[in-house]
């Protein structure tokens, strides 16, 4: 167990619906990672969370939006669904970011949101 | 940009076989290396890692050595067992001390009684 929880675990939804993943990052960590693993793309960083703010972003389309609240739990929000968004969602979480503390790499790994989109 | 990339699978070998998982990166500067596993049913977790040329990062009986001058950092295990079964990603931190990871597509390896 990682200590990262995200839910729900599974939706199924239809093109041009809107939802709202959630993921929980372990106690004390204060950056949140979304990523989207697809079997033609791999693994792509979508966006990253430190402390409430944004941090970094990488091939987030638009249509996907994110926020980390105060609590420091984070929200993946994907509206106007396509058949092609279809994937597994994971967050992940670490102590740090960048520039701050002493370096471990580490991410910790969710057990990913399997989006279905009809 | 950076990328990484790793052969892909999937890959079967019989219980106590020798295994290598090629991975050669494209990154500017210097960029942390990583090896990461997936068993089914869950998320990513590290297996190893280096941050620096010649480094060599181990655990689990799995090894792997930062190459600078190939750009490579190959996954090797001398001797796999059934429990060793899932997807191997290899990944690098874009620029020195980064968490944000750029990821291979990965390589499903299958262990065979």
């Amino acid at each position: 167990d990682s200590g990262v929880t995200q839910t729900p675990k599974h939706l199924i939804t239809a093109t041009g619906q809107r939802v709202t993943l959630r993921c929980s990052p372990r106690s004390g960590d204060l950056s949140v990672y979304w990523y989207q693993q697809s079997l033609d793309q791999g693994l792509q960083f979508l966006i990253q969370y430190y402390n409430g703010e944004e941090r970094a972003k990488g091939n987030i389309l638009e249509r996907f939006s994110a926020q980390q609240f105060p609590d420091l739990h984070s929200e993946l929000n994907l509206s106007s669904l396509e058949l092609g968004d279809s994937a597994l969602y994971f967050c992940a979480s670490s102590v740090g970011t960048s520039g701050t503390g002493s370096y471990t790499g580490e991410l910790f790994f969710g057990e990913g949101s399997r989006l279905t989109v009809l | 940009g950076d990328s990484v990339t790793q052969m892909e699978g999937p890959v079967t070998l019989s219980e106590e076989a020798f295994l290598t998982i090629n991975c050669t990166y494209t990154a500017t500067g210097y960029p942390s290396l990583f090896w990461y596993v997936q068993y089914p049913g869950e998320g990513l977790q590290l297996l190893l890692k280096a941050t620096k040329a010649d480094d060599k990062g181990s655990n689990k009986g799995f090894e792997a050595t930062y190459r600078k001058e190939t750009t490579s950092f190959h996954l090797e295990k001398g001797s796999v067992q059934v429990s060793d079964s899932a997807v191997y990603f290899c990944a690098l931190g874009v620029g020195a001390g980064s968490y944000q990871l750029t990821f291979g597509k990965g390589t499903k390896l299958s262990v065979i009684p």
